[in-house]
């Protein structure tokens, strides 16, 4: 079983839509959570950490079920610019420092 | 935003050449990483440094060979490497380990 996975999409979602990523994760001693996006043939970068309350930046929001072992990204009225692959990434500190990485999940936004 | 640096972005190199990948981060953090990433597969971590001591080692094939002189530089050292080689080699750099991680532009590696 992979230690992250998410649907890798892609997701063709229209302007102003509401667009939301799950993603599950095996090891229940995972520590810390985020979510990057990636451009293409870009660098990845940090869109959110993942805090056990929920967060929230913008029209972004992300939440963590511990119980379930699955984070989540929901993005409101989607823009143009949010068209990227988004990575969720689980670090474990047990054994050793471990961060894993997603395949990603492809959203296109259409005008 | 020049917060982690890479270089080169682009190498190709033959199978018996040896070269350096350079990383410089800007940030003023302890931990940095160098991560490999290859085409629909996810980024696997490579090596973890902290406070320029290695603390993670993947399993990675010894031709590939880390260095940290400082907590601001990273190198990968690459000889004798294997076409399946080729790949997006990025760094990354942290406050600590476990923190959130800020990546270089990467260096896009072709072994021929």
């Amino acid at each position: 079983r992979k230690e992250v996975e998410q649907d890798p999409g892609p997701f063709n979602v229209p302007e102003g839509a509401t667009v939301a990523f799950n993603c599950t994760y095996s090891n229940s001693a995972s520590q810390s959570f985020f979510w990057y996006r990636q451009d293409c043939r870009k660098e990845p970068k940090l869109l959110m950490s993942v805090y056990s309350s929920g967060n929230e930046d913008g029209r972004f929001t992300a939440q963590l079920n511990r119980a379930s072992q699955y984070i989540s990204l929901l993005i409101r009225d989607s823009k143009l610019s949010d068209s990227a692959t988004y990575l969720c990434v689980v670090n474990m500190k047990r054994p050793g420092n471990q961060f894993y990485f997603g395949t990603g999940t492809s959203l296109t936004v259409i005008p | 935003e020049t917060g982690v640096t890479q270089t080169p972005r682009h190498l190709v190199m033959g199978m018996t050449n040896k070269k350096s990948l350079k990383c410089e981060q800007h940030l003023g953090h302890n931990a940095m990483y160098w991560y490999k990433q290859s085409a629909k597969k996810p980024l696997e971590l490579m090596f973890v440094y902290s406070l320029e001591e290695r603390v993670e080692n993947n399993s990675v094939p010894s031709r590939f060979s880390p260095e940290c002189p400082n907590s601001s530089h990273l190198f990968l050292h690459l000889h004798t490497l294997q076409p399946e080689d080729s790949a997006l080699y990025l760094c990354a750099s942290s406050q600590d380990t476990g923190l959130e991680q800020y990546f270089g532009p990467g260096t896009r590696l072709t072994v021929t």
